[in-house]
């Protein structure tokens, strides 16, 4: 069983630009979380997809978005790059049957600069 | 939504016993209490998760209250690697369907030799 894998592991943008960043959730789950970690700072949930629609969001704004595939591996897009997106991405995968959420699993995280 | 409230460092040695007590006032009905534990640059890692009383695995034991208002993670016998951050989470249901968790600032855990 494979874990929750993400590239690249670190990526350096300048403001202005656009960055996508890549998740391959683990084997058999069918949601997909993502969260931003700014330094010294606990993760912040950014959105959740689950079969391929976002069904919840944080205090994020639109230039933040995504996209889930049907096999379960999953996209953040950023638009228009700002300073402060500086930080760790964390993608979560998870398996919600019914009304039950159990564990999330993280992977080891993208490296954003934004210059 | 609930909020969790830990300290923000602790210390310990090798070999001790840690307990780290978090508060969650405002927990909902719903909700579960998750903790992580996260090395640096590293995604969070599973520890426990429990609803009341007391859950048991093999590297750690939650103890929560009937008011379930708080909640203590503890480490038996403690050792350097255990050093990390450690997050005390309860979900929030964001609407029909999505549940988040809500991290914290964590506990800074630094085990000494």
């Amino acid at each position: 069983e494979t874990g929750v894998t993400q590239s690249p592991t670190h990526l350096i943008k300048t403001r202005g630009q656009q960055v996508t960043l890549r998740c391959s959730s683990q084997s058999g789950h069918n949601t997909v979380s993502w969260y931003q970690q700014a330094l010294g700072q606990g993760p912040q949930f950014i959105f959740q997809y689950y079969r391929e629609e976002e069904n919840g969001r944080g205090n994020f704004p639109p230039r933040f978005s995504g996209l889930q595939f049907p096999n379960y591996s999953s996209e953040l897009n950023v638009n228009a790059l700002e300073l402060d997106d500086s930080a760790l991405y964390l993608c979560a995968s998870s398996l919600v049957v019914g009304s039950v959420y159990n564990e999330q699993f993280f992977g080891p995280g993208t490296r954003l600069t934004v210059l | 939504l609930a909020k969790t409230t830990q300290p923000i460092s602790m210390d310990s040695y090798e070999g001790q016993e840690v307990n780290i007590t978090c508060s969650h006032n405002n927990i909902a009905t719903n909700d579960y209490i998750t903790w992580y534990q996260q090395f640096p640059s590293q995604g969070p890692r599973f520890i426990i998760q429990g609803y009341k009383t007391k859950v048991t695995n093999e590297v750690a034991s939650l103890f929560i209250p009937a008011d379930r208002k708080s909640s203590t993670l503890s480490l038996p016998r403690v050792s350097l690697s255990d050093t990390a951050v450690y997050y005390c989470l309860v979900g929030d249901i964001v609407q029909r369907g999505t549940y988040k968790y809500i991290f914290g600032t964590g506990t800074r855990l630094k085990v000494l030799a």
